[in-house]
């Protein structure tokens, strides 16, 4: 079964400073993988997504994310983080086994960025 | 910028009432998906719908749920009658194909609390 893990229910960090976050995903076959943002009462925006080429991958707001086949991991990044970065994140693999392409998500984790 | 639109934004009923809810997803999509998030708990998939059928449905989507594309514009979720395990939020999410690398755009949820 395809699935998604998150091992961090919150990542604290000082803004001006590196943020990860971590995915680790299981599928069978190649994964396409993404990441969604989720404001306060609000829904989740894409951010960025994996599909085939270059392991780093730019998305939206300055984030990017990391593929690593070997580790089978994907880490969403920002050189700098902002106080407006602090949101909830979720990590989804796309599910290939059916027409839908239904995303599985990880738990989320929630990013807070201190001033 | 297109988005994927929901009504309600709240939405309150009795156990046992039925409840609708609404989305407009982006037009020149054509897979549309509902899924689910309890409070404090991971994005679930519930189902996908394509080509005015269902084309995946979780254990989640039992009888008492169903969906309908009533007109070129509208996807809805029916609930017959409402469990108190059904208090969540909503999201309705849409994408171009369903093919593996396009990303989901999601609507801002429906929040459904059954009394």
């Amino acid at each position: 079964a395809q699935s998604v893990a998150q091992p961090e229910d919150q990542v604290n960090v000082a803004e001006g400073n590196p943020l990860t976050v971590k995915c680790t995903y299981s599928v069978s076959g190649n994964p396409y993988l993404f990441w969604y943002v989720q404001y306060p009462n609000r829904g989740l925006q894409f951010l960025l997504k994996y599909i085939t080429g270059d392991n780093l991958v730019k998305g939206s707001y300055g984030f990017e994310a990391e593929f690593n086949k070997s580790q089978t991991s994907f880490h969403l990044k920002k050189p700098s983080a902002l106080v407006s970065d602090s949101a909830l994140y979720f990590c989804a693999v796309r599910d290939m086994n059916n027409q839908g392409g239904k995303l599985i998500f990880g738990q989320g984790t929630e990013l807070s960025v201190k001033p | 910028e297109p988005e994927v639109t929901q009504t309600p934004s709240h939405q309150v009923t009795q156990m046992g009432q039925e409840v609708i809810l609404r989305c407009v997803p982006i037009s020149n999509h054509l897979y549309f998906y509902w899924y689910r998030q309890i409070l404090g708990q991971k994005v679930e998939f519930l189902v996908s719908f394509y080509n005015n059928e269902i084309s995946e449905k979780s254990e989640i989507f039992d009888d008492q749920f169903s969906v309908e594309r009533p007109d070129g514009s509208n996807f809805t979720l029916k609930i017959r009658s409402t469990k108190l395990e059904d208090s969540a939020m909503y999201f309705c999410a849409s994408s171009e194909v369903g093919i593996g690398y396009n990303e989901q755009f999601f609507g801002p949820g429906t929040r459904l609390t059954v009394l």
